[in-house]
């Protein structure tokens, strides 16, 4: 039940870009986004609905693929702030159930 | 401002020892979480509460116990059976018990170890 990201660690250097991604075994109604600086709480993103939509916050978006029950994180031209650990959180059709994924440590360098 | 806090920040149990850890929030919120993350892993949900008075067990409910006496407060309660209790707690809130379309808002954590 718990979504699958992948990859598991990412090293950057500043101005390159990342994807993560997350995957379900269940039929999906929504995915959260969110961010967490190392010993700190987790910081909200974003949220896509069931519908095939894409966000963006900045030079940080989101698309969400209904049918093959996954979603990406897109970080553009990553900036040092961009570093921590990213975590997708998965809302399941038909249930009012979450479900958070195990992370993707982000690391942007100078 | 408006947010969750959660007090401790550190706390030790001493073994056959129950501790309870404090969550607070100010933004009138109906739905409040408890979490466990342990080291380099996700959130596992522990329980929740979509309106006071009714609480719900998450995954990983099991050597714990909380209460909902007030919209404000969750208090989660480590018991002693609760045989690896080390772990980082994080207690959140959502505008309502809609948890698949609602942001979740966090409290700073609480981290928990063994004496």
């Amino acid at each position: 039940q718990q979504p699958v990201q992948s990859p598991q660690a990412v090293i950057l250097r500043e101005g390159e870009d990342a994807v993560i991604n997350c995957s379900s075994s269940k039929a999906l109604y929504s995915v959260h986004w969110y961010r967490q600086k190392h010993g700190e709480a987790p910081v909200f993103l974003m949220i896509l609905l069931k519908g095939g939509e894409q966000k963006g916050h900045d030079k940080i978006s989101a698309s969400f693929n209904e049918k093959k029950q996954q979603s990406s994180l897109y970080l553009t031209a990553s900036q040092l702030s961009y570093s921590g650990t990213y975590f997708c959180g998965t809302g399941i059709s038909n249930f009012n159930k979450f479900y958070f994924g195990s992370g993707t440590k982000l690391n942007v360098k100078p | 401002d408006g947010g969750i806090t959660q007090s401790p920040k550190y706390l030790f149990r001493k073994e056959g020892q129950n501790v309870t850890l404090s969550c607070e929030q100010n933004l009138n919120h109906d739905a409040m979480y408890w979490y466990r993350q342990d080291p380099g892993q996700g959130l596992r949900l522990i329980y929740y509460s979509q309106i006071v008075n009714d609480f719900q067990k998450g995954d990983i409910a099991e050597g714990y116990s909380v209460s909902r006496e007030k919209k404000e407060s969750f208090p989660l309660t480590v018991t002693s059976a609760q045989k690896n209790p080390t772990a980082f707690y994080l207690c959140a809130s959502s505008r309502t018990g809609e948890v698949r379309n609602q942001p979740q808002h966090f409290g700073d954590g609480t981290r928990l170890s063994i004496l």
